[in-house]
């Protein structure tokens, strides 16, 4: 069983308080690593795909690193407003071209 | 545009009668997906189709089968629902060779009664 873990499961935070949490996946047999966001009753949005150990990306107030050695990713959210409440899915592709996902931060920002 | 769209989007159905969840899509991807999300955990990979192929999970319970007709067109069937399939069930769309990720259709809620 291959296990892709999120932390924290959950997390209160008031509105412009900056917050980060953890994608931790295998080292091994990695092709990508995505990230998405979920709004309740809504499709899951992509956010970044990142590929390449080191890769930052940013869109907006949302950034995330990628380290494939160590098989870890961080999402980092700053000044955090209410808009950004949602469930935040890694998922874990191999080269097999197998998906897994994380089991999910869910982010509550309080105005 | 381009989209993966899944019908419906609140199904209630009654324990043991079968019921069909339907998705399609307009982005020709070759690879189509159906994942089972319930309350607090991760999705679940039921099944997914490359191109024609079928892959069953091998924890996919025999109640729970697929379609797929077409490229567009991917159904699940649950040929007797219980309790315990009350879920979220979301369709994800990709293409093979390139490292873009999923497309998910919006999901449909399932309720058994």
């Amino acid at each position: 069983i291959l296990n892709v873990e999120q932390s924290p499961q959950s997390l209160h935070v008031q509105e412009g308080d900056s917050t980060n949490f953890t994608c931790s996946f295998p080292s091994s047999n990695f092709y990508a690593l995505h990230w998405y966001r979920w709004e309740t009753a809504k499709s899951p949005e992509a956010l970044f795909v990142m590929t390449l150990n080191g890769d930052e990306k940013k869109k907006g107030r949302i950034s995330a690193t990628l380290n494939t050695k160590e098989g870890y990713s961080y999402l980092y959210i700053k000044g955090s407003q209410p808009e950004d409440s949602a469930t935040y899915l890694c998922a874990f592709r191999n080269t097999g071209n197998q998906f897994y996902f994380g089991t999910g931060t869910s982010l509550t920002v309080i105005p | 545009d381009a989209m993966v769209i899944q019908n419906p989007r609140y199904q209630v159905t009654q324990f043991g009668k079968p019921v069909t969840l339907s998705c399609s899509q307009t982005l020709n991807h070759n690879v189509m997906y159906w994942y089972q999300q319930k309350s607090s955990q991760a999705p679940k990979l039921l099944f997914h189709y490359y191109d024609k192929d079928f892959n069953n999970e091998a924890d996919t319970p025999d109640n729970f089968q697929s379609r797929r007709p077409n490229t567009s067109f991917c159904f699940l069937d649950i040929r007797s629902p219980g309790l315990g399939d009350a879920a979220m069930y979301l369709c994800a769309t990709a293409r093979t060779g390139v490292r873009d990720g999923y497309t998910f259709g919006s999901g449909t809620r399932l309720t058994v009664v």
